[in-house]
């Protein structure tokens, strides 16, 4: 079954810097690439997608990218918020369900 | 409009028992998935129904099933309970047409004694 990685598990950023997480996955059928924001005691909350069609996706202040030939794909958060800080969760699905990383606990200091 | 909704938000069991939760999917989606959150362990898939048929089920054993009724809700029903089963059931929908994008419910936080 697919495996995805995900790296850092935590992540410690002044507000304003800019953040990466980076995820690798193991099965090239897979093609949706979700990432997923869940504060504490809260839903996890779709903030950014991208399909294997297309190798950047921007909004705002959240961006991915997609390698489909080395299978790893990250989220950038730049100008980063107090506000930001949460767990986020990258996934991997061939169109049904999601194959998740196991998070990365981000914590922006202001 | 109205998002994935859960029921019970908490739930506690004593370790044999039988759990039954509960899953509203948003308005027009055909499609149902259950994951457990464990600590420690992530999110992991559990099952995926769509249109009133089990489609999918990830690594987990047969006490752990559910159904999906005409107007879309579905159940998770978990049986024989072990303490290991202790965790957040989130429920996600999406619509059929781009079935893997999906929206979370607030979950269930069930507690095994």
């Amino acid at each position: 079954g697919e495996n995805v990685e995900q790296h850092p598990s935590t992540l410690s950023v002044q507000e304003g810097d800019s953040a990466v997480i980076k995820c690798t996955y193991s099965d090239s059928a897979s093609n949706y690439f979700p990432w997923y924001k869940q504060e504490l005691g809260k839903r996890p909350q779709l903030i950014i997608d991208i399909r294997s069609n297309v190798g950047e996706k921007k909004d705002q202040r959240i961006a991915v990218t997609l390698n489909k030939t080395a299978k790893h794909f990250s989220l950038h958060i730049t100008e980063t918020q107090p506000e930001d800080s949460a767990v986020y969760f990258c996934a991997a699905s061939m169109g049904y369900a999601l194959n998740f990383g196991k998070g990365t606990s981000l914590l922006v200091t202001p | 409009e109205a998002g994935v909704t859960q029921s019970p938000t908490h739930l506690i069991k004593t370790r044999g028992q039988q759990a039954t939760l509960r899953c509203s999917p948003i308005s027009g989606h055909t499609s149902v998935y259950w994951y457990q959150q464990a600590l420690g362990l992530g999110l992991q898939f559990l099952l995926w129904y769509d249109e009133g048929e089990e489609r999918n089920r990830g690594n987990f054993p047969p006490r752990f099933s559910g159904r999906q009724f005409p107007n879309y809700s579905s159940e998770l029903n978990v049986n024989a309970l072990e303490l290991e089963d202790s965790a957040l059931y989130l429920c996600a929908s999406s619509p059929t047409d781009t079935r893997g994008t999906q929206y979370f419910g607030p979950g269930t936080r069930l507690l095994v004694l």
